[in-house]
């Protein structure tokens, strides 16, 4: 059983850039929430995805948008990336169904903004 | 507003002695709780949740978590610490109103010593 992937793992990008990150939930979960985790901090809760629309975000710009596909997967996508988005980008996935509020989370994607 | 505070940014101890990390939460709803683990350049493994019930609640890795709804706390604890529990701990909560988004604490980092 798959778990929670994430692609890619590493990458840097300047900064006025755009950039997109990709997340596969694990198997059966139809929910998919994004985090970031600056150094040295606690996650930071972005926005969530289920049935392919927004539905919580946190207190994070418009520059940082989201989609999920039918199959359930998601993309992250920055736009006019700052030195300040360098961090680790977590994805997390639940079953909304099971009502447990458990999430899986991935290994995360690092984006260094030079 | 709701918050999760981890008091100690560090803490050192000895392989074979207890461990216990502090977690205090401040949310008007019933909280669902849990505690993660993050290895370096890793993602969040869950290591243990609280929903209701016995507050003594048990997780991987021989840790256990006890919920006291007076002191808003949820304090993870381990009899006897190995080598490889050397990580970075989080504490996180949600509740019915905010669905699934997890606001953590800061984090925990513990260094074990031969």
């Amino acid at each position: 059983d798959a778990g929670v992937t994430q692609s890619p793992t590493h990458l840097i990008k300047t900064r006025g850039q755009q950039v997109t990150l990709r997340c596969s939930p694990k198997s059966g979960h139809d929910t998919v929430s994004w985090y970031q985790q600056a150094l040295g901090q606690g996650p930071q809760f972005i926005f969530q995805y289920y049935e392919e629309e927004e539905r919580q975000r946190g207190n994070f710009p418009d520059r940082f948008s989201g989609h999920q596909f039918p199959n359930y997967s998601s993309e992250l996508n920055v736009n006019a990336l700052l030195l300040g988005d360098s961090a680790l980008y977590l994805c997390a996935s639940s079953f909304k169904g099971q009502g447990t509020y458990e999430q899986y989370f991935g290994p995360g994607t690092r984006l260094t903004v030079t | 507003a709701q918050s999760v505070t981890q008091p100690d940014i560090h803490i050192t101890v000895s392989e074979g002695a207890s461990l216990e990390l502090r977690c205090n939460y401040s949310y008007g709803a019933t909280p669902y709780l849990f505690w993660y683990v993050q290895s370096p350049g890793q993602g969040l493994q869950l290591l243990l949740k609280y929903f209701s019930g016995d507050t003594l609640v048990q997780g991987i890795k021989g840790f256990e978590a006890e919920f006291k709804r007076s002191q808003s706390s949820f304090n993870l604890r381990k009899p006897s610490v190995h080598w490889s529990d050397a990580a970075e701990y989080f504490c996180a909560v949600t509740d019915t109103t905010n669905d699934y988004k997890l606001s953590f604490g800061a984090g925990t980092t513990v260094t074990v010593r031969a």
